[in-house]
Parts: structure tokens; sequence; C-alpha cells
């Protein structure tokens, strides 16, 4: 099993560039989640889907943010515009049911 | 709102030593999971607790849960260089809707040889 990829690894944008980090979650798992970490605030959960379908979106920081799941293999995560602030480690996990989460590598996203 | 509470937050002992860290939460619970974080990586799932009484122990890295006083803790023998990493407890509340898994800020250890 490859385990959560997400790509890029690494992103460097410019301040008000669109950016979209992808995952592809492991096969079989009904439920995928995007976390973000910070040295300033840790991590958070920005949102979360079950079965494709976006069940808690509270985390998600502002109108900036959009996230989307067209597929039981496939989710992204849109910032348009980036702001600085939002450079940070993005991380993607997934699970079945409420069994423990994998987690991808992670994006390290720098917005200048 | 579930609190999910970790001391300390930060641990430097000497190689050898043992220590152990505490992880509180304030609601009702029956699973947890500790992860580990090397700078710059990823969490990795090192331990699921799915009970009161639950014991896990892998090297020189023991879990354990007491559901009733809603406590875990992960403790640390004779450590070594290697355990340098952040460990994170993780806790799914029973009580309220949805599947997030709430988790403590840290605790980043550091072992010094």
């Amino acid at each position: 099993d490859a385990g959560v990829i997400q790509s890029p690894r690494h992103e460097v944008t410019e301040m008000g560039q669109e950016v979209t980090l992808r995952c592809k979650p492991i096969s079989g798992h009904d439920y995928l989640f995007w976390y973000r970490q910070t040295m300033m605030r840790g991590l958070e959960l920005l949102i979360y889907f079950n079965n494709n379908v976006p069940i808690d979106d509270s985390g998600m920081p502002e109108d900036r943010f959009s996230a989307k799941m067209p597929n039981a293999s496939f989710s992204t995560l849109k910032i348009q515009p980036s702001e600085p602030r939002d450079s940070a480690v993005y991380f993607c996990a997934s699970t079945r049911g409420t069994r423990e989460q994998y987690f991808g590598p992670g994006t390290r996203l720098t917005v200048t | 709102e579930l609190k999910v509470e970790q001391n300390p937050l930060f641990l430097s002992m000497q190689e050898g030593k043992n220590y152990t860290i505490y992880c509180n939460y304030s609601t009702t619970s029956d699973r947890l999971y500790w992860y580990r974080q090397d700078p710059g990586k990823s969490l990795e799932s090192l331990f699921v607790l799915l009970s009161n009484g639950a014991v896990k122990q892998e090297g020189r890295l023991m879990a354990s849960l007491d559901t009733k006083a809603r406590l875990s803790t992960l403790h640390i023998t004779a450590a070594v260089h290697d355990l340098s990493a952040t460990y994170f407890c993780a806790v799914y509340p029973l009580m309220e809707y949805g599947n997030k898994l709430v988790f403590g800020a840290g605790t980043i250890l550091r072992v010094k040889s």
C-alpha cells in the first residue's frame, strides 16, 4: 500500500496567486481530512469528508479556502488568493470509520 | 468541547533516563492514539488504545489508557537519542457528532547524549 499521497511536496508562490494542493487517500478509506500545521497554532483540522461529502468545514479559516473531493481517490484544497499567513505545512489524512488516521507526507507551502 | 492536554509540552532528558508524558482529556472517549512526528516529517501512528486498561509497548515506549480517569500515559524507558521527536496524543470524543480526532498540543522530546 502506497499510503496517503500528497502533491506537491513543496510549493512556493507569491501573494495573490492561486494554490492547489492534492491528496490521494488510502484505497478503501471512507474519511479524508485536511489539516494545517504551524509553529504558532499547532495542528488544526480544516475540513473533513465522509464518502466524498464534506461533513465539517468549520476549521476552514476564510472563504479564500475551498476543498473538494470529486471521487473516493482524490481531493483538493485550494487557496485563492494566497497570503503570506497561509504559509504552513498542509497534511491530508485518511481512515476507515473511527480508526487511526494515516497521514500523508504533507505539502510545505510558502507564500511570499 | 473536548480538550486534550499534554504535559509536559517540552521535555529535555538525558540518555538512559526514564520519564512519562501525560495526556488528559475532558470528555468520554474509549479510544486514544499516540503519534510521533520527527522534525520536518509527517505524523506516524505509534499506539492505538481501544479500551480501559489497555497497555501497548514498542521498544522503549509503553502507552496505557485509563478511561475512568480520562488519562493516558506514554512512558519512556532508558531514553536514547533516536526517540527525540514530538509526540501527540489524540482522542475521538464519544458524545460529539462527527468523526473528528482531537489532538493535544504535542510534547517535544529532546534526548541528550
